[in-house]
């Protein structure tokens, strides 16, 4: 059974800091790693791809992966209260971009406190 | 806006019924991923369709069903309704199965 893990929360951080995120899963064959952002009531939406081992940085948002460990994390610097929502790890058999077979962890619910 | 629609956005059924729920994905979009998404919990895969052909199929018994039009629009069809089924079924779509999917408003599903 393929599991993604993450810690449910929920997370708070005050506004400015970093907040940071972390997922680990258990199938070595996964090729392609994924964060989405989950407002309540609303539909998961892309955030970071990641498909190396190491970092990737875009805007505020670091995604780090660790094959090795089976790790990956999502930091966000100069955390907003918009940044408040749940955050899901997601992984992925094939390497690439897309929505094939994705294995979702439950989320972590991250609050920014102004 | 992702341009990738589903109906309804809430549904109410009793036990036993059938449900089809439907996605229109993003023009351009070939394939379109179906997803349900229980309360507190993650999104989980059910199956991907592309180009018509199911491509793919989640740990979920042969009661969801579904299928892809010329139009690359999809349907997903849960039939013998169980209290379990009641969750957020999530369609994604992407112009292929390597491109980046978006995501539709979602159709909660209530069974009572």
């Amino acid at each position: 059974q393929k599991e993604v893990e993450q810690n449910s929360g929920p997370l708070s951080v005050p506004e400015g800091a970093i907040a940071s995120l972390n997922c680990t899963y258990s199938d070595r064959g996964s090729q392609s790693f994924f964060w989405y952002r989950q407002y309540s009531g609303k539909s998961p939406e892309l955030i970071m791809s990641i498909y190396s081992n190491g970092d990737k940085e875009d805007g505020r948002f670091t995604a780090q992966l660790n094959k090795a460990s089976q790790y990956v994390s999502l930091l966000i610097r100069d955390s907003q209260p918009s940044d408040s929502a749940t955050y899901l790890c997601a992984v992925s058999p094939r390497s690439g971009a897309g929505s094939y077979q994705l294995t979702f962890g439950k989320g972590t619910k991250l609050s920014v406190i102004p | 806006e992702t341009g990738v629609t589903q109906s309804p956005t809430h549904l109410i059924k009793t036990r036993g019924q059938q449900v089809t729920l439907r996605c229109s994905s993003q023009s351009g979009h070939n394939t379109v991923s179906w997803y349900q998404q229980a309360l507190g919990q993650g999104p989980q895969f059910i199956f991907q369709y592309y180009r018509e052909e199911e491509n793919g199929r989640g740990n979920f018994p042969p009661r969801f069903s579904g299928l892809q039009f010329p139009n690359y629009s999809s349907e997903l069809n849960v039939n013998a309704l169980e209290l379990d089924d009641s969750a957020l079924y999530l369609c994604a779509s992407s112009s292929s199965m390597n491109t980046e999917a978006f995501f539709g408003q979602g159709t909660r599903l209530t069974v009572v």
